[in-house]
């Protein structure tokens, strides 16, 4: 079945050094999502990537759709220990849209 | 923001037991999911519902059923639990106004069976 793969599982970074979570589609997508997970907290909505090659900015945060559409980054430059948590990237299963599987996720810690 | 609300926040029961719990939400969406959190697994889908007739199946649907009372409310209850049904459980929510795909998330259910 479809799958959505995220590598680092887990990273840990001096505060201000940078980071970068890559996510892997097994198929092709029509858009991908990222959510960001506070420690004890719920999943919430970043961004949706749609079109082949789309990089979107969100103040330190870059985004990025691969050109096959089959893999993503999310790449955070001069992290804060407000950046801490668990991302996870998303993106539409095989059989339509609004339902969507998600990656593994990538556990970020900020040492400061 | 309490636009989705899970009750019980925690819950601790014993193998066998029947569990509901229960997702509610103000934001007026026809769709909703729950997910399951396991460490290293990330969120899986259990089950989803775009409208109150409409019920289907996610990933890891077994041992799970599902209620979808309203348009706000959607239930998932285990009907004999087991230990391996321990994890953190999400409801969601999406669709318009906000933007069909973004889903909307609750504080998340933890569940504990011994």
């Amino acid at each position: 079945g479809q799958q959505v793969m995220q590598i680092p599982q887990y990273q840990h970074v001096q505060e201000g050094e940078d980071f970068t979570t890559y996510c892997n589609s097994s198929t092709t997508l029509s858009n991908i999502q990222w959510y960001k997970q506070r420690p004890g907290g719920h999943p919430v909505f970043l961004i949706q990537l749609v079109k082949s090659g789309e990089v979107k900015k969100q103040k330190r945060l870059t985004f990025q759709f691969g050109e096959a559409k089959k893999n993503s980054s999310l790449h955070i430059t001069a992290t804060q220990t407000t950046d801490v948590g668990t991302y996870f990237c998303a993106g539409p299963g095989a059989s339509g849209t609004y339902k969507y599987i998600f990656g593994t996720g990538t556990r970020l810690k900020v040492l400061a | 923001d309490a636009d989705v609300t899970q009750t019980p926040r925690n819950r601790i029961t014993k193998t066998g037991k029947r569990i509901m719990l229960e997702c509610s939400q103000t934001k007026g969406h026809d769709r909703m999911y729950w997910y399951r959190q396991d460490p290293g697994l990330g969120l899986r889908l259990i089950y989803y519902s775009f409208d109150v007739k409409d019920i289907n199946k996610g990933e890891i649907s077994d041992g799970y059923s599902v209620s979808r009372q309203a348009q706000a409310k959607f239930s998932l209850s285990l009907e004999s639990a087991i230990p391996n049904q321990t994890a953190l459980y999400f409801c969601a929510t999406s669709g318009s106004p906000e933007g069909a795909d973004t889903q909307y998330f609750g504080p998340g259910t933890r569940l504990t069976v011994l």
